[in-house]
């Protein structure tokens, strides 16, 4: 049980593209997702925190217009990076909650990198 | 925000070894949890435990939340357990901020 997906795994795209990475819990509904993100060989940061149906939670120092997130259902939410730029490239991992539980569930993650 | 030290940062050890990683947390916690992230970057789950000792195999963890640590003993170390362990800690129902990992290496 507690499975979370991300799709898609890896993604390359131009700079001033924009990108959507969706992350499912599959057996448990998620009250509460979070985006984090991680540099080569460093730890990983949280972004911002979900909770479905409500706007998210930003971070201090994280763009919310660059890093748009939304989650609509119980089971899914979606990071959009708009207008991407290299130094966006990254590794993005998602986590899932649901309300019993303080324990957070990590998905795969996504390689996001910015040509 | 609350701060998380792991030690020791690296950590290289012959098959069959025994290990004990440190986390220091600066504040009260209502989760405290360990993950080894593989070659991938799949974080895995292996332990939630904001307080008290669980075992789990070769694996068992211990948080004694009234001094602010956590240690993740590991036994019998094989060259599976080679990978970078996590503690990551929140308080309330707050996103987790992780310590900088510990880089194991397990020799043949």
């Amino acid at each position: 049980g507690a499975v979370v997906s991300q799709h898609p795994s890896r993604v390359i795209c131009k700079s001033g593209t924009s990108v959507k990475i969706e992350c499912r819990s599959l057996d448990f509904q998620a009250t509460t997702m979070f985006w984090y993100r991680q540099f080569p060989k460093k730890s990983l940061m949280l972004m911002a925190t979900s909770n479905e149906g409500s706007k998210a939670t930003y971070e201090q120092g994280v763009e919310k217009d660059k890093f748009l997130i939304n989650h609509a259902s119980l089971t899914l939410s979606t990071l959009t990076v708009t207008s991407a730029h290299p130094e966006d490239s990254s590794f993005y991992i998602c986590s899932a909650r649901s309300s019993g539980s303080p324990e957070q569930y990590f998905g795969p993650g996504t390689r996001l990198t910015v040509t | 925000g609350i701060q998380v030290e792991q030690s020791p940062p690296d950590l290289i050890l012959q098959e069959g070894a025994n290990s004990t990683l440190r986390c220091n947390f600066s504040d009260s916690v209502n989760n405290l949890q360990w993950f080894h992230q593989n070659p991938w970057g799949q974080l895995i789950n292996l332990f939630y435990i904001p307080s008290g000792t669980k075992q789990n195999g070769r694996l068992s963890a211990t948080t004694v939340a009234t001094e602010r640590y956590s240690l993740l003993y590991i036994s019998s170390s094989q060259t599976t357990d080679s990978g970078v362990y996590f503690c990551a800690v929140a308080g309330g129902a707050d996103g987790l901020t992780f310590g900088k990992g510990t880089h194991l290496i397990i020799q043949p």
